[in-house]
Order: C-alpha cells, then sequence, then structure tokens
C-alpha cells in the first residue's frame, strides 16, 4: 500500500505570494489532517477534513485555508505568504473508525518565505 | 483546550541502555487516546505506540512500552535496550475520542534522544 504523499517537497516563495500543497492520503481513507511544524510553535493542528468537509479547525488565521477532493485528496493554500509561515507542513491521513485511529504521515513539504 | 507538556528537551543514552521519557497532559474529558512518535531526520512522523484512556494496561510493543497514570495525567515512554536507530525526536500527542472532535492530535514540544555507541 502507497504511504502518504505530499508533493512537492521543497518550495521557496517570496513573501506575499500564495502556496498551494498537496496531499494524497493512503487508498481508503477519508480523514486527511495538516499540522505545521516550526522551530519556535512546534507542531500545531492546521485542519482536518473528512468526505470533503472540513471537521476541524485550528487557531490558524484566514490566510490558512483548504479543501479535500473527491477522491480524498487534499490540498492546503497560503495566501499572502509571510516570513513567519516558513515551516515544514505534515499531512496525516486515517481512517476515522470508531477504533482506528493511527494517523499516517508524509514526508511533509518544507515552505520557505523569502 | 487540551495541553500536552514534555518536560525534558534533550535526552541522551548509551547502546543497549534504558531512556524514559516523560509526557504530562491536561484534559477534563474521560475517553481520549495518547500516542508517542518518533521523528528521525528524515522528518517522517512514525507511530511508535499508542494507549487508550479507558484501557488500564500499559501499551507495549517490542522494545518500547508506556506507563500510563490516568489519575495524575502521566504518560511516559521507556525505551528499552536503545539502539543507533532510536536517535530521533519523540512527541507525545493526545487525541480526543474520535467521537468528538476528530482526529485533531495536540502535541508536545517534543524530547530529543540522542543513543551514543
Amino acid at each position: 500500500k502507497a504511504g502518504v504523499t505530499q508533493t512537492p517537497r521543497y518550495l521557496i516563495k517570496t513573501r506575499g505570494q500564495q502556496v498551494t500543497l498537496s496531499c494524497s492520503p493512503i487508498s481508503g481513507h477519508r480523514s486527511v489532517s495538516w499540522y505545521q511544524q516550526t522551530p519556535g510553535q512546534g507542531l500545531q493542528f492546521l485542519f482536518e477534513y473528512f468526505s470533503e468537509t472540513q471537521r476541524n479547525k485550528g487557531n490558524f488565521p484566514g490566510r490558512f485555508s483548504g479543501r479535500q477532493f473527491s477522491n480524498s485528496r487534499s490540498e492546503m493554500n497560503v495566501s499572502t505568504l509571510e516570513l513567519g509561515d516558513s515551516a515544514l507542513y505534515l499531512c496525516a491521513s486515517s481512517f476515522r473508525g470508531e477504533d482506528n485511529t493511527e494517523a499516517f504521515f508524509g514526508q511533509g513539504t518544507r515552505l520557505t518565505v523569502v | 483546550a487540551q495541553t500536552v507538556t514534555q518536560s525534558q528537551p534533550e535526552m541522551s543514552v548509551q547502546e543497549a541502555e534504558t531512556v524514559t521519557l516523560s509526557c504530562t497532559y491536561d484534559t477534563s474529558e474521560n475517553n481520549y487516546y495518547l500516542f508517542w512518535y518518533k521523528q528521525p531526520p528524515s522528518r517522517q512522523m512514525i507511530l511508535v505506540i499508542r494507549q487508550e484512556a479507558y484501557k488500564q494496561q500499559n501499551a507495549t510493543e517490542n522494545r518500547f512500552s508506556v506507563n500510563f497514570q490516568k489519575a495524575a495525567k502521566s504518560f511516559s515512554l521507556k525505551i528499552s535496550d536503545s539502539q543507533l536507530g532510536d536517535t530521533a525526536m519523540y512527541f507525545c500527542a493526545f487525541m480526543n475520542h474520535p467521537g468528538g472532535a476528530g482526529n485533531k492530535l495536540t502535541f508536545g514540544g517534543g524530547t530529543r534522544v540522542l543513543v551514543k555507541p
């Protein structure tokens, strides 16, 4: 079974630009969550999508948005990039059953804002 | 809101020895899950072990075991017979029961473990 695939792996953007990150979950997984990892703030939850609906949202400004497609693939968009958005963005997929809570992570997208 | 605290930023251990990582959490929920994730230099987050709050028996997974103290809200990880490949960041994480707030993981700040030969 293929794992969680995130593209691109590395990205350099300029302040003020926007960026779209992609996440393909494990086949059969309908839940996709996004996390931001920075040295200062650690790992922070951005949002979760399940069956194309946002189920949870973390404490991030509206510049951060996402969506999920019918095939469960998810995209995350950050508009008007700021230097502080430089981070490793991790995507996790899970089956989201009552007794199946394991989240499988992708290798992340390293975003650098200059 | 739940919080997870890892009080040890860094720990080192000799190969084949045992190391214990601490984690405390705060929640008003009664039904939840706790996890330890490993993040090696490759940045890939890997699940090490999982504990359901309703289970009193401590989870074990090969050389990894936990000491879950629900009343004290404590969830420590013991790595036995440490191997060089265990060198990584270790994150303690909390998740409410899926029926509630979904699959949101709340992470601690991490503990860097260095296994020395």
